[in-house]
């Protein structure tokens, strides 16, 4: 079966402008995750939600980063006017339940670079 | 707070050798832990988990881990290395009495196998 998708896979943006990032979870995942890769270091926790509730969002680092998913398949993350430090590769992963021993499921992730 | 160490940025080994990736974790309660690996421009895949029960726990292409409590350890191993084994690899925890949705990588090891 499908895994998690992510779309696109590279985006390149100048600094100021907007980008949404999609990511399409696992068929019947309920748990839905965003994750910010720097270069050589670990994933770090953006937001969480189950089905369309944004349960924690603790992680975004500033209020230009939104996330939604409205109906609780499809997730976007965007960012408003882009600084160069918002330059990483943003990972979603999807899981049956968020709590739990449940393994997360990542997509490919989408490399964002703001110049 | 929950935390991840892994102490060693690189491991090298021989192919046909055993391979082992060291981690450390840090939770206020009981661990659910994690290991991904992660191959160039590709998202994390997950190896295995520990969640209860056994300390020795098996996973995909040939690992294993070893979950110790008093040590606070999770090492991954492997006993005969493949070149194809090279890869970043990322250990993971989740608290259970916490957000025990929330995943803390670890900086990741990155992996040569030579032929």
């Amino acid at each position: 079966g499908a895994g998690v998708s992510q779309s696109p896979r590279y985006k390149v943006a100048k600094r100021g402008q907007d980008v949404a990032l999609r990511c399409d979870p696992i068929s019947g995942h309920v748990s839905l995750f965003w994750y910010q890769q720097a270069l050589g270091q670990g994933p770090e926790f953006l937001t969480y939600f189950q089905n369309e509730a944004q349960l924690d969002k603790s992680g975004l680092p500033s209020d230009r980063f939104f996330a939604e998913r409205p109906e609780g398949s499809v997730s976007t993350l965007k960012i408003q006017r882009t600084q160069q430090e918002d330059s990483a590769v943003y990972l979603c992963a999807s899981s049956l339940s968020g709590a739990g021993g449940n393994e997360q499921f990542f997509g490919p992730g989408t490399r964002l670079t703001v110049l | 707070a929950q935390s991840v160490a892994q102490p060693e940025d690189q491991v090298n080994v021989a192919e046909g050798n055993p391979l082992t990736v060291k981690c450390t974790y840090s939770v206020s309660g009981n661990p659910y832990l994690f290991w991904y690996v992660q191959y160039p421009n590709r998202g994390l895949q997950f190896l295995l988990k520990y969640i209860t029960g056994d300390n020795l726990v098996k996973g995909s292409y040939g690992f294993e881990a070893e979950f110790n409590k008093s040590q606070t350890s999770f090492h991954l191993k492997k006993p005969s290395a493949l070149v194809s084994d090279s890869a970043l690899y990322f250990c993971a925890v989740r608290d259970m009495w916490g957000d025990d949705y929330k995943l803390s990588f670890g900086a990741g090891t990155t992996v040569t196998v030579r032929a």
